[in-house]
């Protein structure tokens, strides 16, 4: 059972907008501490897509963008591309259990 | 440019001890403001967080795994060695080692190894 809440899945067609959700609670994204999501492509490490809620590393490609809002966040991905064909995990910190915390992620299937 | 690689073993047997080695480069864990933290994934599920440690030495756990877990760390080698006692086959995963990244509103882990497959059998 993860502390942060996503669906288990999502599809779209190319060239279409998805959007994964993520819910916290009070002792992380209430308390005031930032999402950060990564994209984990098949059979590879995760690797950081989006830090501080909304910001990209440089690499990433504008189509990704994230938002949170109370004790919720979002993913967003828009132009759909089979390569973003992968798993999407949140995070965040918790300052009830004092340590991060990872949702159960949410595989992404491109139609 | 930042890169961290797991080392350890591959196979384990259940009861037995578990030690992996973390060997980074491109920072100093002597460095105010640096960490490394392990993350494991069971095959087919989700990523679990299970340590941190920082520059100044302190440690976080998960709290599920705290009793079996102990993470050092020898800057002269820039490495991070984790320790999860008394494995079991539902330890198996692969153990990844992240170099966090702190802010203001909390930590995110923005270089991540390649990871290394630990399975627990007899």
């Amino acid at each position: 059972q993860s502390v942060l809440t996503q669906p288990p899945s999502v599809s779209g067609a190319p060239g279409q907008r998805v959007t994964i959700s993520c819910t916290g609670s009070s002792s992380n994204f209430g308390a005031g501490y930032d999402v950060h999501w990564y994209q984990q492509l098949p059979g590879t490490a995760p690797k950081l897509l989006l830090f501080g809620n909304s910001n990209r590393p440089s690499g990433v490609p504008d189509r990704f963008s994230g938002s949170k809002s109370g004790t919720s966040a979002s993913l967003a991905i828009t132009g759909l591309q089979a390569e973003d064909e992968a798993d999407y995990y949140c995070q965040s910190f918790d300052s009830s259990l004092r340590g991060v915390v990872f949702g159960g992620g949410t595989k992404l299937t491109v139609l | 440019q930042i890169t961290l690689q797991e080392s350890g073993p591959t196979l384990v047997k259940p009861t037995q001890t578990l030690t992996l080695t973390c060997t980074f480069s491109g920072f100093s864990l002597r460095t105010s403001g640096e960490g490394v933290g392990w993350i494991r994934q069971p095959p087919g599920k989700a990523l679990e967080w299970l340590a941190l440690i920082y520059w100044d030495d302190n440690e976080r756990y998960s709290p599920s795994l705290k009793t079996r877990l102990t993470i050092t760390k020898d800057t002269s080698k820039n490495q991070v060695l984790l320790t999860m006692t008394n494995m079991d086959p539902v330890d198996t995963a692969t153990y990844y080692c992240a170099h966090r990244r702190i802010t203001a509103a909390g930590q995110y882990l923005d270089y991540w190894g390649q990871g290394a497959l630990v399975t627990v059998s007899s």
